[in-house]
């Protein structure tokens, strides 16, 4: 049983499109992390979010702490085929990140 | 590039077999991490090594085992492999926690 349940589990869409991706979980996190991970290659830290009701835009992608810090949102504007990959959350507690199974993200030329 | 280095890229074993994973933290970082990710599992937090002591354990087998050495490289062994252990194992440094950067992993086959 994941600590962190995210959903969709697969999301397609056509570029140009947008997208949103939930991470939510019974647990409080003191902080959340999102990932990036394309074919072939490690994780690629994102985001991390502390506080929360915080909001944070890295160009087309805002993320969102849940104010109870159990849950969070990606959300993608007008996707591009470059956004394509495995999109995982993570929560942190003391020294351990707790991976959701991710969002495998399909962004159609 | 993340910085850390994790050899070998892929491994192909037969069941019962005993393999080691090696790790290269980025320069300067203390703690390193490792995970198992399998399609069925995701991401699995194995075991965290600070400065040569271990700090942290989460699901990882009894068959497997960890160490970080002086000059902060790590490895893990996995021993009496089974089909089961076939995976990604990715290794992940940080300088302080929370903040991990990956290598692009192992990929274990076992037959």
């Amino acid at each position: 049983t994941q600590l962190l349940e995210q959903s969709p589990q697969f999301l397609s869409i056509q570029e140009g499109e947008n997208l949103t991706v939930y991470c939510n979980s019974s647990s409080v996190f003191s902080s959340l992390q999102w990932y990036r991970q394309e074919p072939g290659e490690g994780p690629v830290l994102l985001v991390t979010v502390v506080t929360g009701g915080e909001v944070k835009k890295l160009k087309r992608l805002t993320f969102q702490f849940g104010d109870a810090r159990k849950d969070s949102s990606l959300h993608i504007t007008a996707a591009q085929p470059g956004d394509t990959g495995l999109y995982l959350c993570a929560g942190v507690n003391d020294y351990k990140l707790s991976f959701g199974a991710g969002t495998t993200v399909t962004v159609r030329a | 590039d993340s910085g850390v280095t994790q050899t070998p890229k892929h491994l192909i074993t037969a069941t019962g077999q005993r393999v080691t994973l090696r790790c290269s933290p980025r320069s300067g970082d203390l703690s390193v991490y490792w995970y198992q990710q399998s399609l069925d599992q995701g991401l699995q937090f194995l075991i965290q090594y600070y400065n040569g002591e271990e700090r942290a354990k989460g699901n990882i087998l009894e068959r497997f085992s960890a160490q970080q050495f002086p000059d902060l490289h790590s490895e893990l062994n996995l021993s009496s492999l089974e089909l089961g252990d076939s995976a990604l194992y990715f290794c992940a440094s940080s300088v302080d926690k929370g903040r991990l950067h990956f290598g692009n992993g192992t990929r274990l086959t076992v037959t």
